[in-house]
């Protein structure tokens, strides 16, 4: 069973630019959240989808954007780049909306690191 | 609002050591809390995650981890450490749906 696949891996952009990340979760897998990591704040929340839905959004300005489509594969987007933005965002996928446990985990995938120059 | 904190960014243990890493929660309501390892490079793995059916759960690779609510305590330990465990760990709090509230991590280094 294929695990979480982000896309790109790694990406370089300039300031002022846009970026569109790309998160496939696990086949039957319909809720999708995603997290930024930086060194200085650490992992943060950015949000969540279900059945193509918002259902839960972390606190980041709104140049921070997401999707989700109807086969559950999810983007987000990044609009007019700053310098601040440099980080792993790290994609996750659960079968729902429950709280991850042994028999809803919740699985990671190896993320997309964005570097801005 | 519920919370973690991961005491020491940096644990340093030699091989065959004891290995615990600290998370202290803050929470309301019966926290569900979660350890996650992250090797370099990759995404985030559960170890172990406790949700108040039992007070020591046991995890992959060794580790495992007691809940303390009279001292909001989730500690993670492992008996004798080996190389392989080198890595972040967070650890983490679920408010509510799959968002999950995470620790700084801390660093684990794992001397011969």
């Amino acid at each position: 069973k294929a695990g979480v696949t982000q896309t790109p891996r790694y990406l370089i952009k300039t300031r002022g630019q846009q970026v569109t990340l790309s998160c496939s979760p696990i086949s039957g897998h319909r809720s999708v959240s995603w997290y930024q990591q930086t060194p200085g704040q650490g992992l943060q929340f950015l949000f969540e989808y279900f059945s193509e839905t918002q259902r839960n959004k972390g606190n980041f300005p709104g140049r921070f954007s997401g999707r989700q489509f109807s086969n559950s594969r999810s983007e987000m987007n990044v609009s007019t780049l700053e310098l601040g933005d440099s980080a792993l965002y790290l994609c996750a996928s659960s079968f729902t909306l429950r709280r991850p446990d042994a028999d809803q985990p919740q699985h990671f995938g190896d993320g997309t690191r964005l570097s801005i120059l | 609002a519920q919370s973690v904190t991961q005491l020491g960014s940096h644990v340093s243990v030699s091989e065959g050591a004891l290995v615990l890493l600290r998370c202290n929660y803050s929470s309301s309501v019966p926290p569900y809390l979660f350890w996650y390892v992250q090797y370099p490079n990759q995404g985030l793995q559960l170890l172990l995650k406790y949700t108040s059916a039992a007070t020591l759960v046991k995890g992959i690779n060794g580790f495992e981890a007691e809940f303390k609510k009279s001292e909001t305590s989730f500690h993670l330990t492992k008996p004798s450490a080996h190389m392989s465990d080198a890595a972040e760990y967070f650890c983490a709090v679920s408010p509510g749906g799959t968002a999950l509230i995470f620790g700084k991590g801390t660093t684990l280094s794992v001397s011969s």
